[in-house]
């Protein structure tokens, strides 16, 4: 079946970096996607990975393996509107996204 | 960016009665949208998938009769809740890749339904 696992939910102090991993199963792999999600709004896009390694984009940066099944969004610098919740999506055979349960990162001051 | 809008934001309707959704796309073409239901605290869940000139596909569990969408152009899918019921109270969420990218898909600001 597929499958894609997340933590429910994270803490972390604000200026400081934290790491939310993200594993997945699925049949087929079209790339793995990561969404930040506030309460009550739609999810906006973060970062987008294909090939394995590192993509930096400001604060935040993604990381694939793809043999691992395996992904982390790096979040640096935390500031308090990161508050939010953090969606893993891997795109199936199909193109459609197979979507995590998300992980609550809450920041304090 | 590619900007979706979605119409109404926010809507209350009395049980037994049918509530129309639009998710347009703004500044590019979509052949495909997709329609998503999320829960309180859960994530989510892809109902179906809206092809323009076509017939929707949807989800295993997702009752055609009670969700009809419609994709008459390339820059409108609709979702008719029909029926509503209060289990059908959620926030439904639209999103569309740019025609011939799939890879990043935009989502509309959704649309919360409450059903009294």
């Amino acid at each position: 079946g597929q499958n894609i696992d997340q933590p429910t939910e994270m803490t972390a102090t604000e200026g400081a970096i934290v790491q939310i991993n993200c594993t997945y199963q699925t049949s087929g792999f079209n790339g793995l996607f990561w969404y930040q999600q506030h309460a009550g709004e739609a999810p906006t896009f973060l970062s987008y990975n294909v090939l394995d390694g590192l993509e930096e984009k400001g604060r935040f940066s993604s990381f694939l393996s793809r043999s691992k099944g395996y992904s982390y969004l790096l979040l640096k610098e935390l500031q308090m509107k990161d508050s939010a919740s953090y969606l893993c999506a891997v795109g199936d055979s199909n193109y459609q996204l197979i979507w995590g349960a998300g992980t609550k990162l809450i920041i304090k001051p | 960016g590619a900007v979706v809008s979605q119409h109404p934001s926010w809507v209350i309707c009395k049980s037994g009665t049918s509530v129309k959704i639009e998710c347009r796309s703004l500044d590019f073409q979509a052949t495909t949208m997709f329609w998503y239901r999320q829960f309180p605290k859960q994530s989510l869940m892809l109902m179906a998938t809206s092809n323009e000139g076509s017939k929707a596909t949807y989800e295993q569990g997702v009752e055609k009769d009670k969700f009809l969408i419609n994709h008459a152009s390339l820059t409108l899918s609709t979702l008719t809740v029909t029926s509503a019921h209060p289990e059908d109270s959620s926030f439904y969420i639209c999103s569309a890749p740019r025609t011939g990218d799939f890879y990043e898909q935009y989502f509309g600001p959704g649309t919360r339904l409450t059903v009294t």
